[in-house]
């Protein structure tokens, strides 16, 4: 069975601030990771995603993780944060293995709730 | 483009009665799965349907169904309602069932009273 723990449910942080969210998880079989943003009232979505390849991934808007499989962790990072990314952040593993090969099932976190203040 | 679009937005309900929410994938997109928030937790996995048919099951109870059409919207049923089933129930598209990278929707909001 595969797990995700975000270890900080709340990380407050002043403009400007670099911003670490942690995420640590758990599988006996090779893993699919993901980061998931959700703006108040809306649904989630993509951040970035480590399928294979290169351990350090990045986004657009300038966040980054990178997969470490000796810590079993993919931490979420970004040098300067904005008023714009305050927003909860979900963590989320998956298996090329998964059960009949189907990755729609997702394993999520509880999420990280970002607060940017000014 | 469209994204994924659901619906009802909000809709309350009392226990026992009986639930059905639509869902609409990204044009293109064959896989739908349903997803499970409850407030100040993550979403929990409920089904997952690709090319119409049953592609993974959540631990859910067995009040819970859905189903796939040809056009490859969706349907969530969910019966007998109990007070723990109010939630935000989302609904994601991809391409494949294998790409593992999900489109979400809003999401539609159920109140059990």
């Amino acid at each position: 069975a595969q797990s995700v723990t975000q270890l900080d449910s709340q990380v407050p942080v002043f403009e400007e601030a670099p911003v670490e969210l942690r995420c640590n998880y758990s599988s006996s079989v090779s893993v699919y990771l993901f980061w998931y943003v959700q703006y108040p009232n809306q649904g989630l979505q993509l951040l970035l995603k480590y399928l294979s390849g290169s351990t350090l991934v990045e986004s657009i808007n300038g966040f980054e993780a990178e997969f470490n499989k000796s810590q079993t962790s993919f931490h979420l990072r970004k040098p300067s944060v904005h008023i714009s990314d305050t927003a909860e952040y979900f963590c989320a593993v998956t298996s090329p293995f998964t059960y009949g090969g189907s990755q729609g099932n997702l394993i999520f976190g509880k999420g990280t709730k970002l607060s940017v203040k000014p | 483009d469209a994204g994924v679009t659901q619906s009802p937005t909000h809709l309350i309900k009392t226990r026992g009665q009986h639930v059905t929410l639509r869902c609409s994938p990204i044009s293109g997109h064959k896989s739908v799965s349903w997803y499970q928030q409850v407030l100040g937790q993550g979403p929990q996995f409920i089904f997952q349907y690709y090319e119409k048919e049953e592609r993974g099951r959540g631990n859910f109870p067995d009040r819970f169904s859905a189903r796939q059409f040809p056009n490859y919207s969706s349907e969530l049923n969910v019966n007998a309602l109990l007070l723990g089933d109010s939630a935000l129930y989302l609904c994601a598209s991809s391409f494949g069932q294998r790409t593992g990278e999900l489109f979400f929707g809003e999401g539609s909001r159920l109140t059990v009273l």
